[in-house]
């Protein structure tokens, strides 16, 4: 069984750039959660995708943006990007039966540096 | 709203002593609560999960947390500590939405002296 992957492992970009992070889901997993974890914070919820749909936002600005694919990969895209995206952000697969108490596995993160 | 309040942004202990990292949620609706660990450098990995079952909840590691109503709380503790422990600890309850977010404490840091 494999677990989530994320690329890359690390990113540096400048103020204004966009950038695209990518997550393999678990195998069997159909949902996607994207969390943004602040140097010295706890992850916060930026959306989740489910079966290739939005299911869920957090209070992120509409620059983060996603994507899920039909294998139930995905990629999260942060345009016009800004200091304060420093951050390392962690994408978590489950399989989503309306069950709120289904695991969410994270994977490792991307670091991304804003310069 | 739920969210969850973690007491002690960091906290010292010697090796094979008691660990207690300490948890509060605020729920209005039975809540999901979790305890996450935290390697440097890596991912979210699951300790144990409270879902309605049981109050006393084991997780790997050694570890296990109390749910406790009456005082909205949810503390990590683990009898005897040991230096592979140090790590990021993070309570987690999940959200009322049908999104299931996870809501993430702040987080503690757990040390261990030798």
């Amino acid at each position: 069984e494999t677990g989530v992957t994320q690329s890359p492992t690390h990113l540096i970009k400048t103020r204004g750039q966009q950038v695209t992070l990518r997550c393999s889901s678990q195998s069997g997993h159909n949902t996607v959660s994207w969390y943004q974890q602040a140097l010295g914070q706890g992850p916060q919820f930026i959306f989740q995708y489910y079966r290739e749909e939005e299911n869920g936002r957090g209070n992120f600005p509409p620059r983060f943006s996603g994507l899920q694919f039909p294998n139930y990969s995905s990629e999260l895209n942060v345009n016009a990007l800004e200091l304060d995206d420093s951050a390392l952000y962690l994408c978590a697969s489950s399989l989503t039966s309306g069950r709120a108490g289904n695991e969410q596995f994270f994977g490792p993160g991307t670091r991304l540096t804003v310069l | 709203a739920q969210s969850v309040t973690q007491l002690g942004s960091h906290v010292s202990v010697s090796e094979g002593a008691l660990v207690l990292l300490r948890c509060n949620y605020s729920s209005s609706v039975p809540p999901y609560l979790f305890w996450y660990v935290q390697y440097p450098n890596q991912g979210l990995q699951l300790l144990l999960k409270y879902t309605s079952a049981a109050t006393l909840v084991k997780g790997i590691n050694g570890f296990e947390a109390e749910f406790k109503k009456s005082e909205t709380s949810f503390h990590l503790t683990k009898p005897s500590a040991h230096m592979s422990d140090a790590a990021e600890y993070f309570c987690a309850v999940i959200g009322a939405s049908s999104a299931s977010k996870i809501i993430f404490g702040s987080g503690t840091r757990l040390s261990i002296r030798p």
